[in-house]
């Protein structure tokens, strides 16, 4: 079964400040999702990725596969950013989805 | 760019009640899948499906039910409901079935038990 780590756990930030999450899992994949889930529970996917970089507007997602790493950058942060980001990958062999515990970012003005 | 739909987004149910939560799928999406998020728990897989069979199964409860039907949507039928049940329900649609690591989220369906 593959296994997820993020972090940190919990992060404050001031409104403007570069934003890093990181993300680990044990077992190769193919690709490696990023979700955002507000307070109130909606789930939004940012990235989908299998290599390299993405980049969304103030979001950027890298991935290093051989490394079994990813990352996710927010940068110029915004109190609207605050929210629960969530890495998932699939489960080794699987097309099904083992998520991270997620990282809950909070920007203050 | 068409999303997953999901109905209803929220819904309140009493105990040992019924409750059938619908997932539509992103257009030309065969699979679908189902997680369950409770309080402060990361989501968790419940079953997928492929063209409209069952794909994978996961720890989902035996009061619980799925499938998928001809549009390839999905309904989630949950039985005797209990307290435990309150959880966010979301599905994902992927593209080109078996072994697709494309997922596309649905916003998700609150479930609560009073």
């Amino acid at each position: 079964k593959n296994e997820v780590e993020q972090s940190p756990q919990n992060l404050t930030a001031q409104e403007g400040e570069f934003i890093t999450i990181n993300c680990s899992y044990s077992v190769g994949i193919s690709a490696l999702h990023w979700l955002q889930q507000h307070p109130g529970g909606g789930i939004v996917s940012l990235f989908m990725l299998s290599s390299g970089k993405k980049k969304h507007g103030r979001l950027i997602a890298t991935i290093n596969i051989q490394e079994k790493h990813s990352s996710l950058h927010i940068t110029a942060s915004h109190p609207r950013d605050s929210a629960v980001y969530i890495c998932a990958v699939p489960q080794g062999g699987s097309e099904k989805l083992v998520f991270g515990k997620g990282t809950k970012l909070t920007v203050n003005p | 760019a068409a999303g997953v739909i999901q109905s209803p987004r929220h819904l309140i149910k009493e105990k040992r009640e019924t409750a059938t939560l619908k997932c539509y799928p992103i257009p030309r999406h065969d699979t679908v899948y189902w997680y369950q998020q409770g309080p402060g728990q990361d989501p968790q897989f419940l079953i997928s499906f492929y063209e409209k069979m069952q794909s994978d199964k996961g720890s989902i409860p035996d009061r619980f039910s799925a499938q998928q039907f001809s549009d390839y949507h999905s309904e989630l039928n949950m039985s005797s409901l209990e307290l435990g049940d309150s959880a966010l329900y979301f599905c994902a649609s992927s593209p080109t079935g078996k072994l697709s690591y494309e997922q596309y989220f649905g916003p998700g369906t609150r479930l609560t038990v009073t």
